[in-house]
């Protein structure tokens, strides 16, 4: 059974401009989080989507949005990059039922230069 | 709001040495809990959780946690420790009715030395 697969895992940036992640879920699984792993911060929710739509909002800026498919694959989007968003981005996959165990993919590394 | 307090940062240990590292959280609602571990380079991997019944739970790798009410804690442990077992270790609570948010703790890096 195939993991959570995220790409890119390594990525590049300038400020100013905006960035695309993807994550692929576990087959079967319905609900796909992201968080955001700096070393000043920790890890961070940012959101989660089940079917298609945003079941929960962390607190970070409008500049962050993401999106799910009726495939479930998600897409994350940060625009108008800032070098305070350097960091890992996690995606995790669910099955969707409430509280059940997150399978993390190895994450996207986000460097802004 | 709910949050989650490791206590230690750092815990080194030498290779075959019983390890414990502290967790304790803050909630006014009932939680879910659970102890993820991240190598180099790598996403979370879950090691154990506690989402009801024996307050003794026990995971992969030989690792165990027990969840105290009253303490507020989820301490997690190891009688002997492999150097293959150095990495980051994080404790996090979901809340019933939260929908899957995951809030950790700032980690604690298990440095198991020879």
């Amino acid at each position: 059974k195939a993991g959570v697969t995220q790409t890119p895992r390594y990525l590049i940036k300038t400020r100013g401009q905006q960035v695309t992640l993807s994550c692929s879920p576990i087959s079967g699984h319905r609900s796909v989080s992201w968080y955001q792993q700096t070393p000043g911060q920790g890890l961070q929710f940012l959101f989660e989507y089940f079917s298609e739509t945003q079941r929960n909002k962390g607190n970070f800026p409008g500049r962050f949005s993401g999106r799910q498919f009726s495939n479930s694959r998600s897409e994350m989007n940060v625009s108008t990059l800032e070098l305070g968003d350097s960091a890992l981005y996690l995606c995790a996959s669910r099955t969707g039922d409430l509280n059940t165990e997150a399978f993390f993919g190895q994450g996207t590394r986000l460097t802004v230069v | 709001a709910q949050s989650v307090t490791q206590l230690d940062s750092q815990v080194p240990v030498f290779e075959e040495a019983p390890v414990e590292l502290r967790c304790n959280y803050s909630s006014s609602v009932s939680v879910y809990l659970f102890w993820y571990v991240q190598y180099p380079n790598q996403g979370l991997q879950l090691l154990l959780k506690y989402l009801s019944g024996s307050t003794l739970v026990k995971g992969i790798n030989g690792f165990e946690a027990e969840f105290n009410k009253s303490q507020t804690s989820f301490h997690l442990r190891k009688p002997s420790v492999h150097i293959s077992d150095t990495a980051e270790y994080f404790c996090a609570v979901s809340v019933s009715g939260g929908y899957n948010k995951l809030i950790f703790g700032a980690g604690t890096r298990l440095a198991v030395h020879p």
